[in-house]
């Protein structure tokens, strides 16, 4: 089954205590996401991939690291998580774009709510 | 810059018929995208347009004047499963600062009641 799997679901944790959330998608997609979606704000983009070891900043880099070793895997890392980075994060994969722009929608994984006290 | 505007609720009743808009004003366009999201869900693909004009999927359909930067989804014969958020995206030019970037409006919260 195509999809894209995120670990883990739910997450509680202290302030400085550093940790990763994995995204991995066994479609053969170039292009991987974080995005982190907060109440009244919408879903904002963190990171993306454009392919292995290709990374670039989103809207909202400050405090996340990711790495691109492998095409199937994207992990976010908190080298430090604060208080303000508590929200619920998705990451998605998308086709390449020259597969066309109809290919272009994002698969996105369940989610990983995440509350740092 | 990128703005997307969405209005952010809308109520409706079973069976009724409700249109979301958006407008966007973007460094570019390469198409649009609408996405249905349940709370604490993912986002699902409802739509893509890149060219003018509507496009019928079932009870739902989705149009675009790129001349306008405005989109609209309209759903039809409303159910209660209905009841979701429903996300407009811009897709950006391709250009090596943009490469698989895709913006959001903030989401249009859509309760229908029985």
């Amino acid at each position: 089954e195509a999809q894209v799997t995120q670990n883990p679901r739910y997450l509680i944790t202290v302030t400085g205590k550093k940790l990763t959330v994995t995204c991995s998608q066994n479609m053969n997609h170039e292009y991987m996401s974080w995005y982190r979606q907060d109440p009244g704000l919408g879903l904002r983009q963190i990171y993306y991939s454009m392919n292995v070891e290709v990374t670039d900043k989103g809207d909202v880099p400050e405090g996340y690291k990711v790495s691109r070793k492998e095409k199937r895997n994207f992990p976010l890392i908190l080298e430090s998580p604060s208080p303000n980075q508590t929200s619920l994060y998705f990451c998605a994969s998308t086709p390449s774009r020259l597969a066309g722009p109809r290919t272009n929608t994002q698969y996105f994984g369940p989610g990983t709510r995440l509350t740092v006290l | 810059g990128q703005n997307i505007d969405q209005p952010t609720e809308m109520t409706a009743t079973e069976g009724a018929i409700v249109q979301i808009n958006c407008t966007y004003q973007t460094s570019g366009f390469n198409g649009l995208f609408w996405y249905q999201q349940h709370a604490g869900e993912a986002p699902t693909f409802l739509s893509y347009n890149v060219l003018d004009g509507l496009e019928e999927k079932g009870r739902f359909s989705s149009f675009l004047s790129r001349s306008k930067g405005y989109s609209y989804l309209l759903l039809k014969e409303l159910q209660m499963k209905d009841s979701a958020s429903y996300l407009c995206a811009v897709l950006p030019p391709d250009r090596g600062s943009t490469l698989g970037r895709l913006y959001f409006g903030r989401g249009t919260q859509l309760t229908v009641w029985p």
